[in-house]
């Protein structure tokens, strides 16, 4: 079936380096991808959302890049912080539908 | 800012109890969702509504329950709580209509609920 899935479940950075958090997606109908931010206790924060007629696009400090022809999605954040510390989680949506499909998310450990 | 507001941050509640989680949105949309979180399997999609009155299953409906009798709130019903439903509940709103929506879903800050 379809999925949605990530690269690598954790990752740990020093602060002030760039992240890059990526995932794969199966669904060629999809059209619609969000990038989340899950901190501890709480409940996901959107981040960033890209449509599948875009490529690329930058907000503060992050930066979504969407590959459709190999199905891959990254989320770029620049000069990391200690606050950047979460579960982030990717979502994609077919069009044919309202519900999202989320990935089981990668933990990002900032080192000061 | 959209809030997305769940009556309870924690629950505790015994096996064969129906348990009632509910939520409130504050911006007028149209959707509403409700997951659960589990380690390792990521959010997975209970039950949703377009529109006051409609629901439609989503991948794990079993078990549960849902009302939306208001357009602002969605509630999800555990008929007959079990300790496998002991989870992480998240509610999510977004405008829009039924086919077109391509708006975030916005999240409450969840219920960890504990069947004992």
């Amino acid at each position: 079936g379809e999925s949605v899935g990530l690269h690598l479940p954790t990752l740990s950075v020093q602060e002030g380096d760039n992240s890059i958090i990526n995932c794969a997606y199966s669904n060629s109908a999809s059209d619609y991808f969000i990038w989340y931010k899950q901190e501890s206790g709480k409940g996901p924060q959107f981040i960033i959302d890209i449509r599948s007629n875009m490529d690329k696009r930058q907000g503060q400090r992050v930066t979504v890049l969407l590959n459709k022809t190999v199905k891959h999605l990254s989320l770029q954040i620049a000069a990391t912080q200690p606050g950047d510390s979460a579960v982030y989680f990717c979502a994609e949506k077919d069009r044919g539908n309202n519900d999202m499909r989320f990935g089981a998310g990668t933990r990002l450990t900032v080192k000061p | 800012d959209v809030k997305v507001t769940q009556s309870s941050r924690y629950l505790v509640k015994r096996t064969g109890e129906k348990v009632f989680l509910e939520c409130v949105q504050d911006m007028d949309h149209e959707n509403m969702f409700w997951y659960r979180q589990d380690p390792g399997l990521g959010l997975r999609l209970i039950y949703f509504s377009y529109d006051v009155k409609m629901k439609e299953k989503g991948d794990i409906p079993e078990g549960y329950s849902v009302s939306r009798e208001k357009k602002e709130r969605f509630s999800l019903i555990l008929e007959s709580a079990s300790t496998n439903q002991t989870s992480m509940y998240l509610c999510a709103s977004s405008p829009g209509n039924r086919i077109y929506s391509n708006q975030p879903q916005h999240f409450g800050d969840g219920t960890r609920l504990s069947i004992l």
